[in-house]
């Protein structure tokens, strides 16, 4: 399998559960990406890891933990959600050398929280 | 300030014309990099297009060709010969910091978007 995948593909969850998104890419990436996409707003950057250390962390709450165990997986660990965390979750991939090479997006997780 | 403005929430075009989406960014960086990306309904994002801030030449791919106006920090899309698979959420990104000694790590900031619909 090739390309960034990410899973689940929608999650329904209650305020007081725990789940956690998983993304995994097959390019060879050293830097890992987390976007949430709300309706009618621009892509926001949560954070991102470069070689498997978390370079950036944009004011996201305690509520959303992510984790990068190797470069090739990243997660996103949830819990004690709010209704306004209902997104479409974005993980995207990208060569340490950058420059003009593009994020490598996943299909995305869309979360519901009820 | 927002550092990626698209003004256009919404385009419409008939089949087989050509498009301009819009697109205006705001930076201090001297280099710098734009992207196109296409959101269908099933919501992957998909990259279109890239046009570096040294670039002399518009970039072009296919039908999509890239309108870098520098002075006026401007990076419009223009789709030529639109298809129906074309309607989609058309996002403008920017990536600063891409010189030498740069610590953006890559990531892009986005726009607001624009929902493309070609009708047939």
């Amino acid at each position: 399998e090739t390309g960034v995948t990410q899973t689940p593909r929608h999650l329904v969850m209650g305020m007081t559960n725990k789940k956690s998104l998983k993304c995994e890419q097959h390019l060879g990436h050293n830097a890992m990406y987390w976007y949430k996409q709300s309706a009618k707003k621009p892509l926001e950057l949560m954070f991102v890891y470069s070689l498997e250390e978390r370079v950036e962390n944009n004011s996201v709450p305690s509520r959303f933990s992510p984790e990068c165990p190797n470069s090739s997986h990243l997660f996103l660990h949830l819990h004690t959600l709010q209704p306004e965390d209902s997104a479409l979750y974005l993980c995207a991939s990208s060569p340490l050398a950058f420059g003009s090479s593009p994020l490598h997006f996943g299909n995305g997780t869309r979360l519901t929280v009820t | 300030a927002q550092k990626i403005t698209q003004t256009q929430p919404g385009m419409f075009v008939q089949e087989k014309e050509a498009v301009t989406l819009d697109c205006t960014y705001d930076t201090s960086d001297q280099s710098y990099g734009l992207f196109w990306y296409k959101q269908p309904s099933s919501g992957e994002m998909i990259f279109l297009i890239y046009q570096g801030s040294y670039d002399e030449q518009n970039a072009t791919e296919g039908r999509y060709s890239l309108n870098f106006q520098k002075a006026r920090k401007s990076a419009n899309l223009v789709i030529s010969a639109s298809q129906l698979g074309d309607s989609a959420m058309y996002f403008c990104a920017m990536r600063e910091g891409v010189g030498a000694g740069g610590t953006s790590y890559g990531k892009l900031t986005f726009g607001q978007g624009t929902i493309l619909t070609v009708h047939p």
